[in-house]
């Protein structure tokens, strides 16, 4: 079965020091992994994606994610945490099968970042 | 930028309406889905579609109806509301067949079903 797991409610970090989101798979095939952040009473935003090559991908504001194909982990990381990075972070994963490019969503992680 | 636009913010409706959720996105999008939000459980997908008029179930259809008359307007339908349907719901969109492109979301309506 295709999932991922989040195996963190939540992540405190002091503002300045590095952060990570963690983040494992199981898929049947190539993964195509994303990374979303969704702010307070606010949609989701697309931050970054895996599909091939480099296993360090960077996006937007600053993060960037490793890929790890030997422990199926893609977690997200920050070298210097802002307040303003306070967010509820989801991992997802390319679902196989069927016409489309569904994606399977984790259950999230809560990022609170203290001044 | 692509821009998904939904038609409430917030809504509050009793058990047993008919509630229209409408999504509609700018960038000609081929793919459209709908999504519940509950605390603990992430996101879990009601009903996607990858083309005018066609439709596929997600994980958790029950109690849901979709409709996509047109490329960038897709519809989510909720028959008889019950309490249990209180959520937020997330419209997406994504561009053509590729396993790579990421989904663009809404804003999000959060329902209230009393």
């Amino acid at each position: 079965a295709q999932s991922v797991a989040q195996p963190e409610d939540q992540v405190n970090v002091a503002e300045g020091n590095p952060l990570t989101v963690k983040c494992t798979y199981s898929v049947s095939g190539n993964p195509y992994l994303f990374w979303y952040v969704q702010y307070p009473n606010r949609g989701l935003q697309f931050l970054l994606k895996y599909i091939t090559g480099d296993n360090l991908v960077k996006g937007s504001y600053g993060f960037e994610a490793e890929f790890n194909k030997s422990q199926t982990s893609f977690h997200l990381k920050k070298p210097s945490a802002l307040v303003s990075d306070s967010a509820l972070y989801f991992c997802a994963v390319r679902a196989y099968g069927g016409a489309t490019n569904k994606l399977i969503f984790g259950t999230g992680t809560l990022l609170a970042v203290q001044p | 930028d692509v821009k998904v636009t939904q038609s409430s913010r917030y809504l509050v409706k009793r058990t047993g309406e008919k509630v229209f959720l409408e999504c509609v996105q700018d960038m000609d999008h081929e793919n459209m889905f709908w999504y519940r939000q509950d605390p603990g459980l992430g996101l879990r997908l009601i009903y996607f579609s990858y083309d005018v008029k066609m439709k596929e179930k997600g994980d958790i259809p029950e109690g849901y109806s979709v409709s996509r008359e047109k490329k960038e307007r897709f519809s989510l339908i909720l028959e008889s509301a019950s309490t249990n349907q209180t959520s937020m719901y997330l419209c997406a969109s994504s561009l053509g067949q590729g396993p790579y492109n990421e989904q663009f979301f809404g804003p999000g309506t959060r329902l209230t079903v009393l």
